[in-house]
């Protein structure tokens, strides 16, 4: 089973502020086959990026996603007030199918 | 559109039951997953199912999940036996869209009391 790491566990940074996310796999992930999700509370998962670097539809051009080996990132070049939320990475391909990091809470400082 | 349903509260060592139904579009052509939240935590993927009927399982939680589709009504189902406290968590339904997940159901909390 391929194990997500993230961190930090929780990001403290101001509106206007870079974030950088950092999701670690204890594996190589199949074909870059990595995923960014925001989740606010009460609310369902966002997709944000996947296949490490591919923007979503909607999404702002603020985020950006890359890849280095097992270490992915996820950038939010400037932060916006809605953008505080709970992040998440998940990879595809390694049994079981779909695997989800603990997640990284990005907080107002 | 994806949305949730079933009941609220199971009691331990019963069967958690919960359906999704697919407005919108065909539930035929894509494969279905549910995936679920504990309160406070993060995600774990439960399975997958094609509309063929085809499913691919978490091993964690095999032996006791069974997803089934019914194209008639444009739903999909969840069961979950031999529940315990451990299993109460947020319950989404969601059309895997590859490699990610894209569609999401709003999510339905199921809490495991006696």
């Amino acid at each position: 089973e391929i194990v997500l790491t993230q961190s930090p566990g929780t990001l403290s940074l101001s509106p206007g502020e870079r974030a950088t996310l950092s999701c670690r796999a204890s594996q190589s992930v199949s074909s870059n086959y990595l995923a960014w999700y925001q989740q606010k509370p009460g609310q369902a998962p966002r997709l944000l990026i996947y296949d490490a670097s591919t923007r979503s539809v909607g999404i702002p051009d603020r985020f950006s996603g890359s890849a280095s080996g097992t270490d992915f990132t996820l950038t939010i070049s400037r932060l916006e007030p809605e953008d505080f939320a709970v992040y998440y990475c998940q990879q595809y391909g390694s049994s079981p199918m779909y695997t989800f990091g603990q997640g990284t809470k990005l907080e107002i400082k | 559109q994806l949305q949730e349903s079933g009941p609220g509260l199971v009691k331990p060592s019963e069967t958690l039951s919960l359906t999704c139904t697919v407005s919108g579009g065909s539930i035929t052509s894509y494969y279905w997953s549910w995936i679920r939240q504990p309160p406070g935590e993060g995600l774990e993927w439960i399975g997958y199912i094609s509309y063929s009927g085809s499913t691919n399982y978490n091993p964690s939680l095999k032996s006791r999940v069974t997803i089934s589709v019914d194209t008639s009504k444009n739903q999909f189902s969840l069961r979950l036996s031999s529940v315990t406290a451990a299993d109460t968590a947020v319950y989404y339904c969601a059309r895997r869209d590859g490699s990610y997940y894209y569609h999401w159901g709003q999510g339905t909390l199921v809490t495991v009391s006696s």
